[in-house]
């Protein structure tokens, strides 16, 4: 099953204690990407990757950090979360970084909480 | 990116189809019309894209009007599961496939 695949789904942590959110897929994407989600604010990209070995910023990539070492993984990180990076995190890929060439596919979400 | 502007919300009984409207009055001729929808709290699920003709897909169809400044998604047996909101956007072929979600609609759907 094509599926997007982002661990953990639930967690509470504190600040300032460094945790990483894995996102993986299975269809051989070239594309992936990271959103954040507020009430009132919708969703918010964080940081993109076209391939391998390239990433960028998002609109709101402060406090977050990337990588992308092979091609189906792409963790966040945050090295020293705070309160205002409690949110609902989804991850996402397509086949290639461009519009109207493939669907979005999401992942099923990894609702954080800082304290 | 062009704007869009959706009703917050619509009832529809089960069935029955569910007709969402979207007015993107300014769109331009490179950018796409799609539509996602969201159950809950779950992920963003692609229903459909287009960018002139109108498209039909084993979810939905979707209606782009000639000048392309409002187009219908079409859920033709609507179900209690399609219960979410349903996102119109419209964005360009850029270089980065990033989405901008507005508000949505909330569409219920009625036993």
């Amino acid at each position: 099953e094509a599926q997007v695949t982002q661990n953990p789904r639930y967690l509470i942590t504190v600040t300032g204690k460094k945790l990483t959110v894995t996102c993986s897929q299975n269809m051989n994407h070239e594309y992936m990407s990271w959103y954040r989600q507020d009430p009132g604010l919708g969703l918010r990209q964080i940081y993109y990757s076209m391939n391998v070995e390239v990433t960028d910023k998002g609109d709101v990539p402060e406090g977050y950090k990337v990588s992308r070492k092979e091609k189906r993984n792409f963790p966040l990180i945050l090295e020293s979360p705070s309160p205002n990076q409690t949110s609902l995190y989804f991850c996402a890929s397509a086949p290639q970084g461009r519009i109207g060439t493939g669907e979005l596919f999401f992942g099923e979400g990894s609702r954080l909480t800082v304290l | 990116d062009a704007k869009t502007t959706q009703p917050p919300s619509m009832d529809c009984a089960e069935g029955r189809a569910a007709n969402l409207p979207c007015n993107h009055s300014t769109i331009s001729g490179n950018e796409y019309v799609y539509w996602y929808r969201q159950i809950h709290s779950q992920g963003p699920q692609y229903i459909i894209h287009g960018l002139k003709n109108n498209e039909t897909n084993e979810m939905a169809s979707l209606i782009i009007t000639e000048d392309r400044k409002s187009s219908t998604l079409i859920l033709p047996h609507a179900t209690l599961r399609d219960t979410a909101v349903y996102y119109c956007i419209v964005e360009s072929g850029g270089s980065n496939y990033k989405l901008t979600f507005g508000k949505g609609t909330l569409l219920t759907v009625n036993p």
